[in-house]
């Protein structure tokens, strides 16, 4: 059962627009979701949070917003650059016992800006 | 010039034979943990741990086995009872005890089994 999901495998957008990557979770118990963006053959890299208490987080192009209500949350990227290729990550965090925390990730949208 | 690092990059490995996968991480993490990339996939946990001599399975640990004898190494063995071990593997550390449980992730390695 796939507690992290995005729906789109992939996103074409022209370069100076908008980027819109979506992400939909299910479990009510998810306390802070990540972005994290990767390259190829390379680790992913941290991008950006929102705690589940609020609905919006800016760090200079990069907007999350987070309706808890639907369980959905969105990474908004504005204007888009060719250097934002790259495949997105949704995460979701949850305490899993002992002090620890856990994440779940989903199966991630691969962004092309088109120059 | 804090960070983690995986190797090596590529590894190739006969079926039936184990094969460890090495982390090291110099950012005085307590937390580590190795997830699995498969295709369209999104990153799976494979074990992780918390504290040095303490690791919990994840969501697919069956065929995997680590050790965390030291703060800094967290390395996996991937074992011949594993049915599908070829993928990319990750490493990342993390801060324990913090909800937004920002995890920092290394290179990678790639295994290929035949």
């Amino acid at each position: 059962d796939q507690q992290v999901k995005q729906n789109s495998p992939s996103l074409s957008v022209q370069e100076g627009r908008i980027s819109i990557l979506n992400c939909d979770y299910t479990n009510s118990m998810f306390d802070y979701f990540l972005w994290y963006k990767k390259y190829p053959a390379e680790g992913p890299t941290f991008l950006i949070s929102i705690s589940s208490i609020k609905d919006k987080n800016e760090d200079g192009r990069f907007t999350v917003f987070l309706n808890k209500s639907a369980k959905h949350l969105s990474l908004h990227i504005v204007p888009s650059q060719p250097g934002d290729s790259a495949v997105y990550f949704c995460a979701a965090s949850s305490y899993s016992g002992a002090g620890s925390y856990q994440l779940t990730f989903g199966k991630g949208t691969k962004l092309s800006v088109i120059p | 010039d804090g960070g983690i690092t995986q190797s090596p990059k590529y590894l190739f490995r006969k079926e039936g034979q184990n094969v460890t996968l090495s982390c090291e991480q110099n950012l005085n993490h307590d937390a580590m943990y190795w997830y699995r990339q498969d295709p369209g996939q999104g990153l799976r946990l494979i074990y992780y741990s918390q504290i040095v001599n303490d690791f919990q399975k994840g969501d697919i640990a069956e065929g995997y086995s680590v050790s965390r004898e030291k703060k800094e190494s967290f390395p996996l063995t991937v074992t011949s009872a594993q049915k599908n071990p070829t993928a990319f593997y990750l490493c990342a550390s993390s801060i324990t005890g913090t909800g937004d449980n920002e995890q920092y992730f290394g290179p990678g390695t790639r295994l290929t089994v035949t």
